[in-house]
């Protein structure tokens, strides 16, 4: 079976620090991976997303990941934290199977002045 | 591409009610998927269309919950004698999938269910 673990439920950072949200995958098969972004009480925005291309994947508001297939990784990362990026991040994995998203519990990141 | 919508927005019902929710998915995509999120969770698998067929259900959807998508357009959602353990944000996603495609699901802004 798939799962996604999203390492630390809670991260807090300062305004232009950097970001780092832990996301580990165990999948038999090379997966599809997905960051989603979600602000109170609205839907899930996606981030970026890795399809078996390049590794390192770049997403939206200077947000990246790197696949690490030895590491079963796909850890976030954004170079300088905006107030803007206070939001809750989820990791998810598709395929290997199954036709559904499977998300991890999420990390909610806090950022403070 | 207008993405993806749902409505209501909001439900607020008493318990044994019946509840419906709408999902119109971007208009190009086969494939509408529902998922059910509670606080503090990621969102939960529920059931998937593509096209007009209902091709997986969750073992989460008991007997009281009924979905469909007549057309293959929009989707409704039905709980029947709603229970306070429904009370959840109700997501709907849809995707376009193919040779060419990555299968990435974009989600509509949610219907929250309150059950009293």
């Amino acid at each position: 079976a798939q799962s996604v673990t999203q390492l630390g439920s809670h991260v807090s950072v300062s305004e232009g620090a950097l970001v780092l949200l832990r996301c580990n995958y165990s999948s038999s098969v090379p997966p599809y991976l997905f960051w989603y972004v979600q602000y109170p009480n609205q839907g899930l925005q996606l981030l970026l997303k890795y399809t078996s291309a390049a590794t390192l994947v770049k997403g939206i508001n200077g947000f990246e990941a790197e696949f690490k297939k030895s590491e079963t990784s796909f850890h976030l990362t954004k170079p300088s934290a905006h107030m803007s990026d206070a939001a809750e991040y989820f990791c998810a994995v598709f395929g290997g199977g199954y036709n559904k998203l499977i998300f991890g519990a999420g990390t909610r990141l806090a950022v403070h002045p | 591409d207008t993405g993806v919508s749902q409505d209501p927005r909001h439900k607020i019902t008493k318990r044994g009610q019946n509840v419906t929710f709408r999902c119109d998915p971007i208009s190009e995509h086969n494939r509408l998927y529902w998922y059910r999120q509670t606080l503090g969770q990621g969102p939960e698998f529920l059931t998937y269309f593509q096209n007009e067929a209902q091709l997986e259900k969750s073992r989460l959807l008991s007997d009281r919950f009924s979905a469909e998508r007549p057309k293959g357009s929009f989707s409704t959602l039905e709980i029947q004698r709603t229970e306070q353990g429904d009370s959840a944000m109700y997501l709907c996603a849809s995707s376009l999938t193919g040779k060419l495609s990555t299968d990435t699901q974009y989600f509509g802004p949610g219907t929250r269910l309150t059950v009293l």
